[in-house]
């Protein structure tokens, strides 16, 4: 079964880091499009970053400095560093496999959430 | 800057049609964005319903079809059910690797 399972959301204070995990079972991670999005609580969704199979990376304008994708092929888990956070970074994270590199996300983690807060 | 936009709310009646709407603060939008359309019901995670502007996702039922409408992509839902009513979020590709999500749809069927 194809399944994404994330860890390591929490309570953070201003300026800290956090890293999410997100686990992958059923595929290979590193053969995929791995994407990962937020949801701010009662907000919509906002695309964050993709890694492609080869490598490459990409981040939306409001993390690209902060925030680093990557991966480790071992463990088949895809990560989110994510450093100097804000109030604003207050969300619920998602992974997921996008299978075209292009939005075609056919699974979903269940998300985990992060608070930013002093 | 880019935004893309989705209109706030819609209400459809039971059995209903109702087609809304993605589109770009500025230019048309076309098959060359990859506009995605998902469903969300509270607390759940986004389910994909439509991808690459008119692909269904595997389990999706045929009342929900995705398409270009002048310059916007749009998601139709046919014969519309009470378990329709929740959040929809379009994105689209938009171009160097990146992505935007509209602001999304909170759909009423009453």
């Amino acid at each position: 079964e194809v399944q994404l399972v994330e860890s390591g959301g929490g309570l953070v204070r201003p300026g800290g880091s956090l890293r999410l995990s997100c686990a992958a079972s059923g595929f290979t991670v590193s053969s995929n499009f791995m994407t990962w999005v937020r949801q701010a609580p009662g907000k919509g969704l906002e695309w964050l970053s993709v890694m492609y199979g080869g490598g490459r990376t990409y981040y939306t304008d409001s993390v690209k400095g902060r925030f680093t994708i990557s991966r480790d092929n071992s463990k088949n888990t895809l990560y989110l560093q994510m450093n100097s956070l804000r109030g604003e970074d207050t969300a619920m994270y998602y992974c997921a496999r996008d299978l075209s590199g292009r939005n075609w996300f056919d699974t979903w983690g269940q998300g985990a959430l992060v608070t930013v807060s002093s | 800057q880019t935004v893309v936009t989705q209109e706030p709310s819609f209400s459809v009646s039971p059995g209903g049609t109702v087609t809304l709407t993605c589109g770009l603060s500025s230019g048309s939008v076309s098959s060359t964005y990859f506009p995605t359309w998902f469903q969300q019901t509270p607390g759940q995670a986004p389910r994909t319903l439509i991808y690459n502007t008119n692909s269904r996702s595997s389990g999706v039922p045929d009342r929900f079809s995705g398409s270009i409408l002048g310059n916007k992509a749009a998601l139709t839902i046919t014969g519309a059910q009470a378990d329709d009513e929740c959040d929809y979020y379009c994105v689209l590709y938009i171009g160097n690797g990146i992505s935007m999500f509209g602001g999304g749809t909170k759909v009423t069927v009453l």
